[in-house]
């Protein structure tokens, strides 16, 4: 069965850079068939997809956030990682890991989250 | 790329039927059949309930059903139980590898 599980600091400083690190378990994500992704969701609101990553590299990232938003994978440690810059209060958010297959575009597997507070 | 529009509550008693909206554009919704519905309990993950319009992945009930009429899809949940008593969240592809979710939709099982 395939599991997803983030990591990373919960406390961000406003300006500095949020990293996390989605490692994946039970699968490859060297699998050409799949997609991989970030989603947030700020406390009390909905879903917003930040980015997805290829493990041959390719990347999308959502045109809004595209300037401050960085995706990376590691194929040997089968983990892939966000970074977002200059972050804000606004950035507080649970953020999610998911899957997406290739050739379609729903997310089928998403970790269970992580809670990122932006605050000095 | 705006989020779809979604009503933020909808509500019905144990056995009846329920739909759920979910307006894009012709840029999203309207140009694709990639729309997905995700069922999110409070403090959990989102779950996969409906994936290209209205097919459903295994295990999910198929008291689950979707469609899409132009630019609005819609979930439909049929004999309404307690436990689907959730926040409801449609997706779609946006074209160039984008997707847009909607803003959210609480379920109330009365």
């Amino acid at each position: 069965q395939l599991q997803l599980q983030e990591s990373g600091p919960g406390l961000v400083k406003p300006s500095e850079t949020l990293s996390l690190t989605c490692t994946v378990s039970g699968g490859s994500i060297s699998s050409s068939s799949y997609y991989w992704g970030w989603i947030r969701q700020p406390p009390g609101t909905g879903l917003e997809w930040i980015g997805s990553i290829h493990y041959n590299g390719n990347t999308y990232y959502k045109p809004s956030l595209k300037s401050r938003v960085t995706m990376s994978v590691d194929t040997s440690k089968n983990q892939f990682s966000l970074k977002l810059s200059s972050v804000t209060a606004a950035d507080t958010a649970v953020f999610y890991c998911a899957r997406v297959p290739s050739n379609g575009d729903y997310w089928d597997y998403w970790g269970q989250g992580t809670l990122v507070t932006v605050s000095s | 790329q705006s989020a779809l529009t979604q009503p933020a509550s909808v509500s019905g008693s144990p056995g009846q039927s329920i739909t759920i909206s979910c307006t894009g554009t012709s840029s999203d919704v309207g140009s694709y059949t990639f729309v997905s519905w995700y069922q999110q309990h409070p403090g959990k993950a989102p779950k996969l309930m409906i994936y290209e319009v209205n097919r459903r992945p295994s295990g999910v009930s198929n008291r689950f059903s979707g469609s899409k009429s132009g630019n609005t899809a819609s979930l439909t949940i049929s004999g309404l139980q307690a436990e689907d008593e959730a926040d409801y969240y449609c997706c779609s592809y946006a074209g160039s590898s984008t997707f847009a979710f909607g803003g959210g939709t609480k379920v109330t099982v009365l």
